[in-house]
C-alpha cells in the first residue's frame, strides 16, 4: 500500500463541473502540497498545507489533520484546468528531505 | 522574485554521452532536490543537495552525480547515457527551517537517442 493515495485517478467532467480530488496518506506529515503538471510541463506547486483550508481563486484545499485526508475543489472548472493533479506530502520528522508522492489525478474538462 | 530556473529546457544527446543540467533556485532557499520523471510516470527522487552537499539519495545509480555550488545553484550530471535515461528532470528548491514549501523549476526534457 502506498503512503499517499489519491482518487480518483482519472477524471473528466464537462466545463462548469465542481471538480474534487481526494489524498489520503498514512504517515505522519509535516505538510501536504498539492501540485499541478500539464502535458510535458513542469510542476507548479498550488497548495501547501499543514491544517484548515485555502483558497486560491477557483481552487480549494482542505485537510484533516486527524483523519489523514485531504481534499482539492476546483469550482466552475475550465478545460484550461486539465492537467495531471499530484498529492505530495513532507513526512513529519523528515523536514526538507525528500517528498512522498502519489501517483495523481488526471483530469480532463471538455468543453 | 526569480522562481527556480533550469537549462537547458531540452537536451539530444548520443547514448554513451555525458549531460549536465542546471538549476539555481528560488531566492532565499538553499536546498535542491532532484527528480526524474518518465513519460507518463511520477517524479522519482534522485537526490537532495544542501550546505553543498549531497543529503540523501533515491535509487539511482552512480552514474547520477550532482553538486551544489556556494551560491545554492546545484547541477546534475548523467555519465554513459541510456536510452532509459531519456525523461523530464524537474528540481525543486526549498528552505531549511523554512515552511516546507518547495517550488519547482519547468524541468529539462533529455532525449537520448
Amino acid at each position: 500500500k502506498n503512503e499517499v493515495e489519491q482518487s480518483p485517478q482519472n477524471l473528466t467532467a464537462q466545463e462548469g463541473e465542481f471538480i474534487t480530488i481526494n489524498c489520503s496518506y498514512s504517515v505522519g506529515i509535516s505538510a501536504l502540497h498539492w501540485l499541478q503538471q500539464h502535458p510535458g510541463g513542469g510542476i507548479v506547486s498550488l497548495f501547501m498545507l499543514s491544517s484548515g483550508k485555502k483558497k486560491h481563486g477557483r481552487l480549494i484545499a482542505t485537510i484533516n489533520i486527524q483523519e489523514k485526508h485531504s481534499s482539492l475543489h476546483i469550482t466552475a472548472s475550465h478545460p484550461r484546468d486539465s492537467a495531471v493533479y499530484i498529492c505530495a506530502v513532507t513526512p513529519y520528522m523528515d523536514s526538507n528531505y525528500q517528498l512522498i508522492w502519489g501517483a495523481g489525478t488526471k483530469l480532463i474538462i471538455k468543453p | 522574485d526569480a522562481g527556480v530556473t533550469q537549462s537547458p529546457t531540452h537536451l539530444i544527446k548520443t547514448r554513451g554521452q555525458q549531460v549536465t543540467l542546471r538549476c539555481s533556485p528560488k531566492s532565499g532557499h538553499d536546498t535542491v532536490s532532484w527528480y526524474q520523471q518518465a513519460l507518463g510516470q511520477g517524479p522519482q527522487f534522485i537526490f537532495q543537495y544542501y550546505e553543498e552537499e549531497e543529503r540523501q539519495r533515491g535509487n539511482f545509480p552512480d552514474r547520477f552525480s550532482g553538486h551544489q555550488f556556494p551560491n545554492y545553484s546545484s547541477e546534475l550530471n548523467v555519465n554513459a547515457l541510456l536510452l532509459g535515461d531519456s525523461a523530464l528532470y524537474l528540481c525543486a528548491s526549498s528552505s531549511q527551517g523554512g515552511d516546507y514549501g518547495y517550488t519547482f523549476g519547468s524541468g529539462t526534457r533529455l532525449t537520448v537517442v
